[in-house]
């Protein structure tokens, strides 16, 4: 899965319930991102960490919230509190800001 | 902060033709450019990319420019198949560890 693995694939999300998505890389990268991707709408950044222990919000954070515990591990909590969840969350990492970015292959979650 | 306004959002050009996607950005101090692939249902994956230092890079048949002047940079892509075929996204951010501000995104078809 080129160093980055998101699980699961597809969520399902059932009206006031929190649910987390997992990203988990192996590229010994320090920085990683959360983007959501809507039809039309490009990437739009949630959430992003560019060390341990320490994270910023992006442009659209609010009803999401994030840890980073582990170089390795950036998972996101979708929270009850965001009345729109349904869309493709897609994780990223990267050396820093100036390389590119390695993307996991998303987590397409649906409210039912 | 930075905004990445992308053009055209959907593109048809007969295979053989070439293509060309324009992005514009807002931020002077942006010197990173990254251009991504995105194929229907799979990750965005990184083509090529190019930094203010340098007018225009060439990778085989895809090349991007740069205009730092009119803060404007260019996807070209020569003699298209019909596997490029697929929605391509413009990015920027700056130095440090910015994260990347993503265009809308452009569907390219390429007809045979």
């Amino acid at each position: 899965d080129g160093g980055i693995t998101q699980s699961p694939k597809y969520l399902f999300r059932k009206e006031g319930q929190n649910v987390t998505l997992s990203c988990e890389q192996n590229l010994n990268h320090d920085a990683m991102y959360w983007y959501r991707q809507d039809p039309g709408q490009g990437l739009r950044l949630i959430y992003y960490s560019q060390i341990v222990n320490d994270f910023q919000k992006g442009d659209i954070a609010e009803g999401y919230s994030v840890s980073r515990e582990k170089k390795e591990s950036f998972p996101l909590t979708v929270t009850s509190a965001q009345k729109n969840p349904t869309a493709f969350y897609l994780c990223a990492s990267s050396q820093g800001g100036q390389y590119g970015y390695t993307f996991g292959s998303g987590t397409r979650l649906t409210v039912v | 902060g930075e905004n990445v306004e992308q053009h055209p959002s959907t593109l048809s050009v007969q295979e053989g033709d070439s293509a060309v996607i324009k992005c514009t950005y807002s931020d002077s101090a942006s010197n990173y450019f990254p251009w991504y692939k995105q194929e229907l249902g799979k990750r965005p994956q990184l083509i090529i990319d190019i930094r203010s230092n340098v007018g225009e890079k060439k990778d085989q048949r895809i090349a991007v420019t740069l205009n730092k002047t009119a803060k404007h940079f260019s996807l070209h892509i020569t003699e298209t198949q019909p596997e490029d075929s697929a929605v391509y996204f413009c990015a920027a951010s700056s130095e440090g560890n910015t994260p990347l501000v993503f265009g809308k995104g452009t569907r390219l078809s390429v007809i045979a």
